[in-house]
């Protein structure tokens, strides 16, 4: 099956900086990339997505790149603020399931 | 429209108990699914439906069972609770499982004893 690398663990910025999270997958045949932010105790929610035909997308301070010849795509986040600080995780999808990352750990330092 | 409806929110169990979570969406949705979370392992697919009468497994299917008697709902069950599946549990829909959008439940912590 499908495997999701995600990378770092956590991450530590000030406010203001930017922050760039990275996920691998393995399977070629994988065409939907969405990133998700849980804030604590608190469910996942997606806040964008990406699909195989797209290199690149963006929404405000938020986008996402995929390259799909490396097999990688990331999360960009710009002019970071304090409620940016959450666990956030990228996913996978071959068609009928999804996989996640093991999440990254954002603090924003204000 | 209430989303994603899932409960109980909390749940403590003994070993060898059973219980079901319940999880309903209003939305219409084809794509449903179970999710477990735990600390430093991201979410794991448990099992997962694309449209009423039709279930399969995930990554972690062990232990559970599920059933999709009408698009809204998608109860999980745990036949005979082991510590191991202490966890916090998520229900999810889709329209598809290519998106364009995944909502989840607010979750239900579980506790095996």
């Amino acid at each position: 099956g499908e495997n999701v690398e995600q990378h770092p663990s956590t991450l530590s910025v000030q406010e203001g900086d930017s922050a760039v999270i990275k996920c691998t997958y393995s399977d070629s045949a994988s065409n939907y990339f969405p990133w998700y932010k849980q804030e604590l105790g608190k469910r996942p929610q997606l806040i964008i997505d990406i699909r195989s035909n797209v290199g690149e997308k963006k929404d405000q301070r938020i986008a996402v790149t995929l390259n799909k010849t490396a097999k990688h795509f990331s999360l960009h986040i710009t002019e970071t603020q304090p409620e940016d600080s959450a666990v956030y995780f990228c996913a996978a999808s071959t068609g009928n399931q999804f996989y996640f990352g093991t999440g990254t750990s954002l603090t924003v330092i204000p | 429209n209430a989303g994603v409806t899932q409960t109980p929110k909390f749940q403590v169990l003994k070993t060898g108990q059973s219980m079901t979570l319940q999880c309903a969406q209003d939305m219409n949705h084809e794509y449903m699914s179970w999710y477990r979370q735990d600390p430093g392992m991201g979410l794991r697919l448990i099992h997962y439906s694309v449209g009423a009468g039709i279930t399969d497994q995930g990554e972690v299917p062990n232990g559970y069972n599920v059933s999709r008697s009408t698009t809204e709902d998608f109860p999980l069950r745990l036949l005979s609770a082991a510590p191991s599946q202490t966890s916090v549990y998520f229900c999810a829909s889709s329209y598809s499982s290519l998106g364009p959008e995944a909502f989840f439940g607010q979750g239900t912590r579980l506790t095996v004893v």
